[in-house]
């Protein structure tokens, strides 16, 4: 069975820094492209960034482009979002979700997400 | 950057009722191989985003029958042929065409 979990989300203030993990199993983590979705509160799903399988190729939302960097490590199966410089308006559930080798590449397996609160 | 539209914002449903989603993109969404790179989810209350349909039509593992994708080029319709209970939530579209992937703004879709 896929499985995604997400954690390292919490509570940090303007201009923090964060480290979201996602851990995978069920599934050969190392042939897959990878992804981050967040959700504001009462919002929308919206796209932050994307790694291919070996990680020498990624992808980000201008949002985000020069503050959070996204990698993995396949020997520990583990995804990671590197998020500096924050901002309230970074609030959200942060997704990982796997891009499935098939069809238009759609997020087949999604994590239940791990929340980012930035407040002072 | 492709821009979804759905519609409507709200839909509320009678079970056993037909429902449709309409959604459309800022441009086509036909790739070279003759696909549509459009996708369709639902997040169920308290739940994170589960696939339904993948390349426009084509139902992901698992998803009843009674969900089914149409549509082409920059206008696609989800419809279900008999709301149960169990399809409240929100859907969304999702263009896998170009990055950045961008989503539809959801259709919440409740029982009247």
């Amino acid at each position: 069975e896929v499985q995604l979990v997400e954690s390292g989300g919490g509570l940090v203030q303007p201009g923090g820094s964060l480290r979201l993990s996602c851990a995978a199993s069920g599934f050969t983590f190392s042939n897959y492209w990878m992804h981050w979705v967040r959700q504001a509160p009462g919002k929308g799903l919206v796209w932050v960034s994307r790694i291919n399988s070996d990680g020498s190729s990624t992808s980000y939302a201008d949002s985000v482009r020069g503050r959070f960097t996204i990698s993995r490590d396949n020997a520990k199966n583990t995804l990671y979002m590197q998020m500096n410089s924050l901002r309230a308006e970074d609030t959200a559930v942060f997704y990982c979700a796997r891009e499935g080798d098939y069809g238009d590449f759609p997020l087949d397996f999604w994590g239940r997400g791990t929340l980012v609160t930035v407040s002072s | 950057d492709i821009v979804m539209t759905q519609s409507p914002l709200s839909l509320p449903v009678t079970p056993g009722e037909p429902a449709s989603i309409s959604c459309r993109s800022s441009q086509s969404l036909l790739h070279t191989n003759r696909y549509n790179y459009l996708d369709w989810y639902l997040q169920k209350p308290g739940q994170s985003p589960q696939l339904l349909i993948y390349l426009g039509s084509s139902r992901a593992s698992g998803v009843p029958d009674r969900f089914s994708g149409s549509g082409s080029g920059t206008d696609f319709t989800l419809r279900i042929s008999r709301v149960e209970a169990e399809d409240v939530g929100v859907y969304y579209c999702m263009q896998t065409l170009q990055t950045p992937l961008t989503f539809g703004g959801g259709t919440k879709v409740e029982v009247k």
